[in-house]
């Protein structure tokens, strides 16, 4: 148990479907960050909040929407997504002082079909 | 800009042995350091990091990691592996350049770590 909660651990969802990812952290932090972790690939970083407000778009498809409503809740709204978005995808929390630690969740395995 | 690079995607050693996993980074200013391992079906924990101070870092389940700048390495190593050290191991490298610099992690490609007993 880390402390951040992510939830369904499992999707399968059609391409036409809309679909979201939820996370939850309860350690008090302010920063929470989406991860995509794909096979054979380096985990990339996909959004970060800072206090609800979003600080990093990495370059990542409007198909995927996050909405952070507080810093302790953050979702991924996924919609018209492709076969190569199937990945898990990891939420994490940290406080935003430098160096500090990242607290990654279990990590939401998505399959588009 | 900051990258990591993992030598070797698996690695096999016996019960007992040494383990070694080997990274280095390259960063344009100084090196928040981690290194995290992932067993099946579950997140990233934490094993280790270094951020200031001795280079030397002891973290858990008997594995410590030593920066050493010079060198541009944070190799991983544990005197004697054992059967449930068996995950995969990612080195990743943050900045300490503050503002918004925090949480944002360039991570290796994994090393995928098998003790045979």
């Amino acid at each position: 148990e880390t402390g951040v909660t992510q939830t369904p651990r499992h999707l399968v969802m059609g391409m036409t479907n809309k679909k979201s990812l939820k996370c939850e952290q309860h350690l008090g932090h302010n920063a929470m960050y989406w991860y995509k972790q794909s096979a054979k690939k380096p985990l990339e970083l996909m959004f970060v909040y800072n206090f609800k407000e979003q600080t990093e778009n990495n370059s990542v498809p409007s198909r995927f929407s996050p909405e952070c409503p507080n810093s302790s809740h953050l979702f991924l709204h996924l919609h018209t997504l492709q076969p190569e978005d199937s990945a898990l995808y990891l939420c994490a929390s940290s406080r935003t002082d430098s160096g500090n630690t990242i607290y990654f969740g279990e990590g939401s395995w998505l399959t588009v079909v | 800009a900051q990258s990591v690079t993992q030598l070797g995607s698996h690695v096999s050693v016996s019960e007992g042995a040494l383990v070694l996993l080997r990274c280095n980074y390259s960063s344009s200013v100084p090196p928040y350091l981690f290194w995290y391992v992932q067993y099946p079906n579950q997140g990233l924990q934490l094993l280790l990091k270094y951020t200031t101070g001795a280079t030397l870092v002891k973290g858990i389940n008997g594995f410590e990691a030593e920066f050493k700048k010079s060198e541009t390495s944070f190799h991983l190593t544990k005197p004697s592996a054992h059967m449930s050290d068996a995950a995969e191991y990612f080195c990743a490298v943050g900045s300490n350049a503050g503002g918004t610099s925090y949480g944002k992690l360039t991570f290796g490609q994994g090393t995928i770590l098998t003790v045979h007993p």
